[in-house]
Parts: structure tokens; sequence; C-alpha cells
């Protein structure tokens, strides 16, 4: 069936470069989800979108990391000026309603792996 | 705060063997609880998903149990196999604007021939 599309699958940055992650939903998905994983630790939430809309960013690092989710184009997280805390591999999920029935179900894509020198 | 703890921590169990991993939530007002399974260097994959008012559910050998009153969950894994090594990851919705989800840190299951 179909996936999650997560590219590039891995981002090497300096110290203060810009960093820029893509995501591709499965198709007919209303939900976009992203997660930072590091050091495979637990996964902190970031931001998630209802189509083209932010339907929460209480996760969202207010002054660097921006995303969006525009029609037709796959959704972006962006990091301005990375630091080396943000090493870490960046989840996406997608899922076709909002995760509140146990029908729900949440598919993730294979991760961007971000590392920052 | 939202909080979700998983024990053990990590496990190695020999192959054949059962055993069950614990979740224990503060996630309030509580949603709903998933236990994904992340094998190494990929996404996580959704085993089951309970709601308030499911105490039970079972996919495959995988059967996940939820009290609600006490904020519980168990994974049992039913004769274990080499597949079956990943991190076991249990996840609590909570009812609330944007429906947020708390993860717990994960049990890395190892299982040996």
């Amino acid at each position: 069936g179909e996936e999650v599309a997560q590219t590039p699958k891995h981002l090497v940055r300096g110290e203060g470069q810009k960093a820029k992650l893509y995501c591709a939903p499965i198709k007919g998905h209303s939900y976009v989800f992203w997660y930072q994983q590091v050091l495979k630790n637990e996964f902190k939430f970031l931001i998630s979108f209802q189509n083209e809309n932010v339907f929460d960013e209480t996760g969202m690092p207010k002054e660097r990391f921006s995303a969006k989710c525009l029609p037709n184009s796959p959704c972006s997280l962006e990091i301005q000026a990375t630091k080396l805390e943000d090493s870490a591999v960046y989840f996406c999920a997608s899922s076709q309603w909002s995760l509140t029935s146990s029908t729900d179900t949440q598919y993730f894509g294979p991760g961007t792996r971000l590392t920052v020198l | 705060k939202n909080q979700v703890e998983q024990s053990p921590q990590s496990l190695i169990i020999l192959e054949g063997k059962n055993c069950t991993l614990q979740c224990n939530y503060t996630v309030s007002p509580f949603s709903n609880l998933r236990w994904y399974k992340q094998d190494t260097g990929r996404g996580p994959v959704s085993l089951t998903i309970m709601t308030f008012s499911e105490n039970t559910k079972s996919n495959g050998r995988y059967t996940a149990t939820l009290d609600a009153d006490t904020k519980q969950s168990s994974l049992h894994i039913t004769a274990s196999q080499l597949s079956d090594s990943a991190s076991y990851i249990c996840v609590v919705s909570a009812l609330n604007a944007g429906n947020m989800l708390t993860f717990g840190g994960g049990t890395r299951l190892m299982v040996k021939p």
C-alpha cells in the first residue's frame, strides 16, 4: 500500500546552516505530524497540520523552526541556523483523522537523520 | 504534566518465550492508548489502539490490555520470534484541542536464538 515518504534520508549541515526536510503524506490523509527523536529516545511532538492549516504547534521551538503543508506540495520542516542539539531523526506521520478513535491509525515515514557538525 | 512511563527499559528473552511490557500514564483527559513497534532505523508501526471502553486488543501474537482506572497498560508478546527484536513504544492521547500524543521512552526488546 501507500507509505509516508520522507526526503532526504540523511542530511548533514554545519552549525548555523539551514536545513529543510520534506514529507509526502499518504494520499487522502488530512493530518500530518512532525516529531523529533534524539538518540533513539523519546519522540518529541513538534507540530501537526490539518490539510494546510496548523492544527497544533505547541511543541514547535518558536525561533528557528518553521513548517508548512501547502496544497499539491510535500509538507516541509525548516530549521534556520541549525545548532548541534538539533541533531536528531525527524519523523513525519500522517493519519486520515485526528487520532481520537481507535480506528485512526497513524502512519510514520522512515525519518530524516539530521546531523549538525 | 502528561507523562508516560514504560518498563522495563530493556529486555532480553529467548526465542519462543513470552514477555510482557508495561506502560503507566498520567495523561488526562484520556482519549486513547497506542502501542507501536519501532525497528532499528525505521519509523514506528502501529500495533494496537485502545479507547477508554476497550480493555484488551490483539494483533496476531501481540495482545494489549488497558486498565483505565489504574492508568496502566501492558503489551504481551506470545511465542517471541527474532523479528520481534525492536523498541516498543506506548503512546497516550489526550482528549483536548490538537489531541496531543505523549510518548513513552520505549522498551528495547532483544530476542535471542
